[in-house]
């Protein structure tokens, strides 16, 4: 596609219910990355691929936080039991020289 | 570690006004990026300009320019003649070739009066 795609862009959940987050890198690049940006904050690093493996998942705050990418594009993000403190926007980017990062629109989840 | 930090959470300029948003790093590499994002209220976060730091020069984009002090470590951001759609966050963040971590700043919040 022409840019990075997230999907949904917007999550209302319930405490205790899982999401998936989707993310829909540049064709072609084989770097992604996950951020959460809470509200006003900047941007927390969460976990970065390489085509299909992940080097870094220091970021994830906490065992609930789980990634993946398949066939070295699509990457989900899911959470687990579902926090109210979970509640950000999440951003996807991707670079194809691990140079300038391409961001995608983000999701905004909200845990009620 | 390398940090970055801007220390203007917030500022306003006047339509057709100059500002400066400063950034600051802290790193023992010598070889680095450096990047200027802009992220409009529709969330999506867009590449302003980008300095390498070997070179000397001060990166350019049209009304955007840098002030790139070396050795003061500063990355600082001016915006001429601004326009309502400048209005944005801003974020400073550095990365080193050859690796893939990005330190971003906690951003700086940016509005352009009519």
């Amino acid at each position: 596609g022409a840019g990075v795609s997230q999907s949904p862009s917007n999550k209302v959940t319930e405490k205790g219910k899982d999401v998936e987050l989707r993310c829909d890198p540049i064709s072609g690049h084989t770097a992604l990355y996950w951020y959460r940006q809470s509200l006003g904050q900047g941007l927390e690093f969460l976990i970065y691929f390489q085509g299909n493996s992940a080097p870094d998942k220091s970021g994830l705050p906490s065992d609930r936080f789980s990634a993946e990418r398949t066939g070295g594009s699509v990457s989900t993000l899911t959470i687990q039991r579902t926090q109210q403190e979970d509640s950000a926007v999440y951003l996807c980017a991707s670079s194809l020289d691990n140079n300038e990062q391409f961001f995608g629109p983000g999701t905004r989840l909200t845990v009620l | 570690a390398q940090t970055v930090t801007q220390s203007q959470p917030e500022m306003s300029v006047q339509e057709a006004e100059t500002v400066t948003l400063s950034c600051t790093y802290d790193t023992s590499e010598n070889n680095y990026y450096l990047f200027w994002y802009k992220q409009p209220p529709s969330r999506q976060m867009i590449l302003v300009i980008r300095q390498e730091a070997y070179k000397q020069q001060n990166a350019t984009e049209n009304r955007f320019s840098v002030n790139f002090q070396k050795a003061a470590k500063s990355f600082s951001l001016k915006i001429s003649d601004s326009q309502l759609g400048d209005t944005a966050m801003y974020f400073c963040a550095f990365m080193i070739p050859g690796t893939y971590k990005y330190i971003f700043g906690t951003g700086t919040r940016l509005k352009v009066l009519a």
